[in-house]
């Protein structure tokens, strides 16, 4: 059974740089089938994909600019999320999510973390 | 991107009727990858439906999609009682991949 667990901070300050990490059991993360994602979910705005990794490769959503880097630690079966310059529009539920390899990218995410609550204030 | 709209914001129904949502899409999505999502309080997104009208793994067969155009339903054909939740869209065939905002199901 394929199950991912976030960790990291429940508490990040303004400006500083957001460390979540995701631990992944019953798959190895590095088999190119599936592409490892980060979503967030705002508490008005809604759900919001982050950014995924696929076969060592990144992509963000444009909306966070230069902001996310999404890296893999085969060596732990983790993969995990940096996303700087944190501000209070950055308070959400973020969840880990697997998605299959569709024909022309990520299929629809079928295995997802249980959350964790960032909450960002001085 | 492309930005999709459920309809209604909130229903309201009983346990043994049927319920049918709607998500517009605000351009064409590609190939119907939509998909469709149950979340219940506390709880992460379980996914329900993809590819628009394949239901996941351990669905049960009274959840179904459909698609015609950009307009995408997703029809549960006799409620239980646990299947009273938020339910959101998605379009995963363009990036960035998008949700919309969801429909609660509400027990009248």
């Amino acid at each position: 059974q394929v199950q991912l667990q976030e960790s990291g901070p429940g508490l990040v300050k303004p400006s500083q740089t957001l460390s979540l990490t995701c631990t992944v059991s019953g798959v190895s993360v590095s088999r190119g089938d599936y592409y490892w994602n980060w979503i967030r979910h705002h508490p008005v705005e809604g759900l919001e994909w982050i950014g995924f990794i696929f076969h060592g490769g990144t992509f963000y959503n444009p909306s966070l600019q230069s902001r996310p880097s999404i890296s893999v630690d085969t060596s732990k079966n983790q993969f995990s999320l940096r996303l700087t310059a944190m501000t209070a529009a950055d308070t959400a539920i973020y969840y880990c999510a697997r998605a299959s390899r569709g024909y022309f990218g990520p299929d629809a995410f079928d295995v997802w973390g249980q959350g964790t609550m960032v909450t960002v204030s001085s | 991107d492309i930005v999709l709209t459920q309809s209604p914001g909130t229903l309201s129904l009983s346990p043994g009727e049927r319920a049918t949502l709607s998500c517009r899409a605000s351009q064409t999505v590609s190939r119907t990858h939509l998909a469709w999502y149950q979340q219940k309080p506390g709880q992460a997104p379980r996914l329900l439906i993809y590819g628009a009208s394949s239901r996941a793994t351990g669905i049960p067969d009274r959840f179904s999609g459909s698609a015609s155009g950009t307009d995408f339903t997703l029809t549960i054909t006799t409620l239980e009682p646990e299947d009273f939740a938020v339910y959101y869209c998605q379009q995963y065939g363009a990036s960035p991949y998008t949700f919309g905002q969801g429909t609660k199901l509400e027990i009248k």
